[in-house]
């Protein structure tokens, strides 16, 4: 089974701070995502990477910035925290390749105060 | 700009009865249509998939039926149970895969006894 791991389930930060979510998959897969997911929204689509050093910015980039130094790990940076930035934040991976479904960890959920 | 339309919002349904959520899209570019689950704390997980040179794809008790002409998919939940009550998600994406998916807002599903 493939196990995409989220570093923190909850996170508490204030506005300004520098906030750093991390994300672990553990099938050597090659695309990997950051979405935050709020009410009456859905999960709209942050960064994507495709390979290591990889980035592509999604539908909504501003305000955030990615890291993937290394194949089975993508970090989502909040360069300088707003309230506004305050949501559900799930990691998905997938190994296109191979036509599988994106399998997602199970959220870090972030307040900024 | 929602890219895929969501409705209804919330469905509460009897045990035993039918559930039905539905989807519409504008981009005929869009070639593959995956409905999501997601439980309460739990990171979404593939519920069924299709492509637009089927109609309908039935899996158990859920069956999504695709009506390309009118780019419209619903997903169907026959004798649904407590244990669907969940958030569901349509998704679609222009690769033929689950890469860059693009999600509808989310049905919060609720089956009572």
């Amino acid at each position: 089974d493939v196990k995409v791991t989220q570093s923190s389930r909850y996170l508490v930060k204030r506005t300004g701070e520098k906030v750093f979510l991390e994300c672990v998959q553990d099938m050597d897969h090659e695309n990997m995502f950051w979405y935050r997911q709020d009410p009456g929204l859905g999960l709209r689509l942050i960064y994507f990477s495709y390979d290591v050093k990889m980035k592509e910015k999604g539908d909504i980039p501003e305000g955030y910035s990615v890291s993937r130094e290394k194949k089975e790990r993508f970090s989502l940076i909040l360069e300088s925290a707003s309230t506004n930035q305050t949501s559900m934040y799930l990691c998905a991976s997938l190994d296109a390749a191979q036509s599988q479904p994106q399998h997602f960890g199970d959220g870090t959920r972030l307040s900024i105060l | 700009q929602q890219q895929v339309k969501q409705s209804p919002q919330s469905l509460i349904v009897q045990k035993g009865g039918i559930s039905i959520i539905n989807c519409a899209y504008e981009n005929t570019a869009f070639d593959y249509f995956p409905w999501y689950q997601q439980f309460p704390g739990k990171g979404p997980a593939l519920l069924i998939a299709i492509r637009p040179d089927v109609s309908e794809k039935k899996e158990g008790r859920f069956t999504i039926s695709f009506n390309k002409s009118a780019k419209q998919f619903s997903l169907h939940i026959m004798d649904s149970q407590p244990g669907d009550s969940a958030t569901y998600f349509c998704a679609a994406s222009t690769t033929g895969t689950a890469s860059k998916l693009t999600f509808g807002t989310g049905t919060r599903l609720q089956v009572t006894l």
